[in-house]
């Protein structure tokens, strides 16, 4: 049962240039959206998120779309740096998220290549 | 920066053993999750508590599983008897707030081994 699909599970881009990670839902439930990084031997991390009474929301290099007909979002990451290199994981919530349960995405491992 | 951190970072059990994880959250929080990820399997949550009780649970979260906040610092997962599939990452996170996750501070999790 995967309500939250990252169908990509690597990505490759080259520095500077524009990371896009993708992530898809299959509960019109879900109104809440975040994204997480997570490095090796260490916990998630949050980076973003986004309501769904919104469909774009920006923080730096970070900008995360969501397509709500679609059951789509995705994060922008640009420009891409070699410290971006991680596993990006897609969270999905009900409720703002208000007890914590969050549904995760498998993951996408991100390698940005000087 | 104030962290979440978890001890033991990695636990070998035999199977049928009882586990204790322990989590000591960021001290002005107040809502304390537990997440668990299997090798290779995404982040799962299992359970949030909040003022001394659980306030949501996973189908993961059965009876061999409970959750205890001891001393007012300390948040802890106890697994009665360990089974080889609960061989994973576990996470636990905490959160000032629970309207939204964007204060979910996340420790660096303790790998469960269950021989």
């Amino acid at each position: 049962d995967q309500q939250v699909k990252q169908n990509s599970p690597s990505l490759s881009v080259q520095e500077g240039r524009i990371s896009i990670l993708n992530c898809d839902y299959t509960n019109s439930m879900f109104d809440y959206f975040l994204w997480y990084k997570k490095y090796p031997a260490e916990g998630p991390t949050f980076l973003i998120s986004i309501s769904s009474i919104k469909d774009k929301n920006e923080d730096g290099r970070f900008t995360v779309f969501l397509n709500k007909s679609a059951k789509h979002l995705s994060l922008h990451i640009v420009p891409s740096q070699p410290g971006d290199s991680a596993v990006y994981f897609c969270a999905a919530s009900v409720g703002g998220g208000s007890q914590g349960n969050l549904i995760f995405g498998k993951g996408t491992k991100l390698s940005v290549k000087p | 920066e104030p962290e979440v951190t978890q001890t033991p970072s990695h636990q070998v059990t035999q199977m049928g053993q009882e586990v204790i994880l322990r989590c000591v959250p960021i001290s002005n929080h107040l809502y304390f999750y537990w997440y668990r990820q299997i090798l290779g399997q995404k982040v799962e949550f299992l359970v949030s508590f909040y003022n001394n009780e659980i306030s949501e649970k996973s189908e993961i979260f059965d009876d061999q599983f409970s959750v205890e906040r001891p001393d007012g610092s300390n948040f802890t997962l106890k697994i009665r008897s360990t089974k080889l599939e609960d061989s994973a990452m576990y996470f636990c996170a905490s959160s000032r707030r629970a309207v939204t996750n964007t204060e979910a501070f996340f420790g660096q999790g303790t790998r469960l081994t269950v021989v």
